[in-house]
């Protein structure tokens, strides 16, 4: 079936340490994006991707950074710099960058920094 | 700028309607989204709304009026697997990247 794969499900980080999220999508979509969420919050954007090989800031990229290597994957990494890295991490795909149609999530990454 | 605004939190009774309302500031517009979203999952689409009126799909309905900046969400016949957090979404004008809204949390009870 087709649809958007994260792993893992649930991570556990020590403090200073680097993590990386994967995100793979087998809908042969162009555009995938990076969202950020806690308790009582709306989704906030980290990255987005319209094409390979090209990335854009969101709205909070600080402490994190992605790769676009492949079409199909857009992993993210949460680097030590990011001052509270404890969310539920969401990626998304849509058909094409500048369309207006809806975006397919994963079952996100839940990420606890102990 | 971007500022939606929705509810917190509601609750409703199984089998009643409930409409989740949705007020947003933008430069500009490109459609408003709905989502819903259970507890732990991923968000799933239920609606895009670009042009002014009712659009009805099954039990779910959305409401648009770009002129009042305002949408809304309404739910017949409420189940109690409807209990989740309904997003509502609004790409800033020039984006086609949807802002989200905080969410709002329909509590189903029998």
């Amino acid at each position: 079936d087709g649809g958007i794969t994260q792993s893992p499900k649930y991570l556990f980080r020590k403090e200073g340490q680097n993590v990386t999220l994967s995100c793979e999508q087998n809908l042969n979509h162009d555009a995938m994006y990076w969202y950020r969420q806690d308790p009582g919050q709306g989704l906030r954007l980290i990255y987005y991707s319209q094409i390979v090989n090209d990335f854009q800031k969101g709205d909070i990229a600080e402490g994190y950074s992605v790769s676009r290597e492949k079409k199909e994957s857009f992993p993210l990494t949460v680097t030590s710099a990011q001052k509270n890295p404890t969310a539920f991490y969401l990626c998304a795909s849509s058909p094409q960058a500048g369309g207006t149609g809806e975006l397919f999530f994963g079952e996100g990454s839940r990420l606890t920094v102990l | 700028g971007q500022n939606i605004d929705q509810p917190t939190e509601m609750t409703a009774t199984e089998g009643a309607i409930v409409q989740i309302n949705c007020t947003y500031q933008t430069s500009g517009f490109n459609g408003l989204f709905w989502y819903q979203q259970h507890a732990g999952e991923a968000p799933t689409f239920l609606s895009y709304n670009v042009l002014d009126g009712l659009e009805e799909k099954g039990r779910f309905s959305s409401f648009l009026s770009r002129s009042k900046g305002y949408s809304y969400l309404l739910l017949k016949e409420l189940q109690m697997k409807d209990s989740a957090s309904y997003l509502c979404a609004v790409p800033p004008g020039g984006s086609y990247i949807p802002t989200f809204g905080r969410g709002t949390s329909l509590i189903v009870h029998p």
